[in-house]
């Protein structure tokens, strides 16, 4: 099956800076890559994805990049402020079909100081 | 537009026990997929649910069985409860017949097996 890695497990940066969350996966024929951030106590919420046949992907301060040949993708917000901080998860759906299952990362913890 | 529900929010058992846990999915939503989450790890795929049968299952043991009616609302049950069953139940659905891929996430169900 799919197997998904993300790095760094815990990320914490000034607001305002940028942060930058990797992750790589295993299964070529993955084709989905969304990813969620879940504050606490609550469920992951989805805040951006992405399609194999798209390299790149924006929304306002969040974007994500993927490179297919080197299998990983990664998750950039700019500006960042203390409300991003969350636990952000990367995940991968493997094979073509819409019922195909999310295989998630470990997930990211970001703090944002002040 | 109602988000994904869950019920209970939480929930304690004792080891041996069965539970049952509960979701309606997203408006206009066919598909729900349950997932299991560990304190500090990303979510994990239990199974799929579509058009009233199982369609995925990840490595869950049958003591985890579900089912899904008419109005696509779902259950999850757990038998022969164990320790290592306590954990955050997550549900999120889908529009597959719609060939919408996104998961949105319910805030889950805490279970605490004592």
């Amino acid at each position: 099956g799919e197997n998904v890695e993300q790095h760094p497990s815990t990320l914490s940066v000034q607001e305002g800076d940028s942060a930058v969350i990797k992750c790589t996966y295993s299964d070529s024929a993955s084709n989905y890559f969304p990813w969620y951030k879940q504050e606490l106590g609550k469920g992951p919420q989805l805040i951006i994805d992405i399609r194999s046949n798209v390299g790149e992907k924006k929304d306002q301060r969040i974007a994500v990049t993927l490179n297919k040949t080197a299998k990983h993708f990664s998750l950039h917000i700019t500006e960042t402020q203390p409300e991003d901080s969350a636990v952000y998860f990367c995940a991968a759906r493997a094979g073509g079909s819409t019922l195909g299952r999310l295989y998630f990362g470990r997930g990211t913890q970001l703090t944002v100081w002040p | 537009d109602a988000g994904v529900t869950q019920s209970p929010t939480h929930l304690i058992k004792t080891r041996g026990q069965q539970v049952t846990l509960r979701c309606s999915p997203k408006s206009g939503h066919d598909t729900v997929s349950w997932y299991q989450q560990a304190l500090g790890q990303g979510p994990q795929f239990i199974f799929q649910y579509y058009e009233e049968e199982e369609r995925q299952r990840g490595n869950f043991p049958d003591r985890f069985s579900g089912h899904q009616f008419p109005n696509y609302s779902s259950e999850l049950n757990v038998n022969a409860l164990l320790l290592g069953d306590s954990a955050l139940y997550l549900c999120a659905s889908s529009w597959v017949r719609g060939a919408r891929e996104t998961q949105y996430f319910g805030p889950g169900t805490r279970l605490l097996v004592l």
